[in-house]
C-alpha cells in the first residue's frame, strides 16, 4: 500500500520553463490537494479537487494549473516557471476532506 | 475562508519539560483539529487530532484541549526528549473540506 506517491522527488527548472508534477494515491480517496511550503511558513493550498473532474482554487493558486482526470491522479503544472515559485510541493488526499489527511513526501522544485 | 494563527514561533525547554503549542481559529464551522510533526526534509506526520465534540484527547506523552467558545486549541507534550525536537503545525478543517495551517513552530529540546 503506496499511500500518496509524489514524482519527482527534486527539479531544478530555468525561468520560463514549464513542468507537470504527478501526484497518485490508492487509497480510493476523493478529495485531493496540493500545498507548497516556504521556509518559515506553514503549507499553504494551492488548488485542491473534490473528486474526479472537478478542481478550485486554494489560498495561492496564481501561476499554477492543476488537472484530475483520474480519481487517483492529481496533476500539477506550471506554464512558466518563476523563482517565486521555488518551494517544497506536497501534495495531500483524504476521503471526505474532513480527516484522515495522508500526504506525499515532497518535491523540492527550485527555479533560477 | 479559515485563518489559524499558531504561537509561540519557536519555543525551546529543557529535556523533562513541558512543551505547550497554542492555535487559534477563525472558522466557527471548523470541526476538526490535527497536529503535525515535521522533521527536517520530511513530510508532515499526524501526531494527534482532535473533533469538535471532544474537549481533550490524550496520546501518553501527549495531549490535545479544544475550546470551541474562545476557538482555539492547544498541544501539550509532557516529559519532553530530544527526539521531540522538530516543527510542528496546527491545522483546522470544516465545512470547506480542506486543512488550513498554523505557520509552525520550532520545538527545540535542550539535554
Amino acid at each position: 500500500n503506496a499511500g500518496v506517491t509524489q514524482t519527482p522527488k527534486f527539479r531544478v527548472l530555468k525561468t520560463g520553463q514549464s513542468m507537470t508534477l504527478l501526484c497518485a494515491q490508492d487509497m480510493n480517496h476523493e478529495y485531493m490537494y496540493w500545498y507548497r511550503q516556504d521556509p518559515g511558513m506553514g503549507l499553504r493550498l494551492i488548488h485542491y479537487s473534490v473528486g474526479e473532474g472537478t478542481t478550485a482554487k486554494g489560498e495561492v493558486p496564481d501561476g499554477y494549473n492543476v488537472s484530475r482526470l483520474k480519481k487517483q491522479n492529481f496533476l500539477l503544472g506550471l506554464e512558466s516557471a518563476a523563482p517565486s515559485q521555488t518551494s517544497v510541493y506536497f501534495c495531500a488526499s483524504s476521503y471526505d476532506g474532513m480527516g484522515g489527511y495522508t500526504f506525499g513526501s515532497g518535491t523540492r522544485l527550485t527555479v533560477v | 475562508g479559515e485563518n489559524v494563527e499558531q504561537h509561540p514561533s519557536t519555543l525551546s525547554v529543557q529535556e523533562g519539560d513541558s512543551a505547550v503549542i497554542k492555535c487559534t481559529y477563525s472558522d466557527s464551522a471548523s470541526n476538526y483539529f490535527p497536529w503535525y510533526k515535521q522533521e527536517l526534509g520530511k513530510r508532515p506526520q499526524l501526531i494527534i487530532d482532535i473533533r469538535s465534540n471532544v474537549g481533550e484527547k490524550k496520546d501518553q506523552r501527549i495531549a490535545v484541549t479544544l475550546n470551541k467558545t474562545a476557538k482555539h486549541f492547544s498541544l501539550h507534550i509532557t516529559e519532553t526528549q530530544p527526539e521531540d525536537s522538530a516543527v510542528y503545525f496546527c491545522a483546522a478543517a470544516g465545512s470547506a473540506r480542506q486543512l488550513t495551517f498554523g505557520s509552525g513552530t520550532q520545538l527545540t529540546v535542550l539535554p
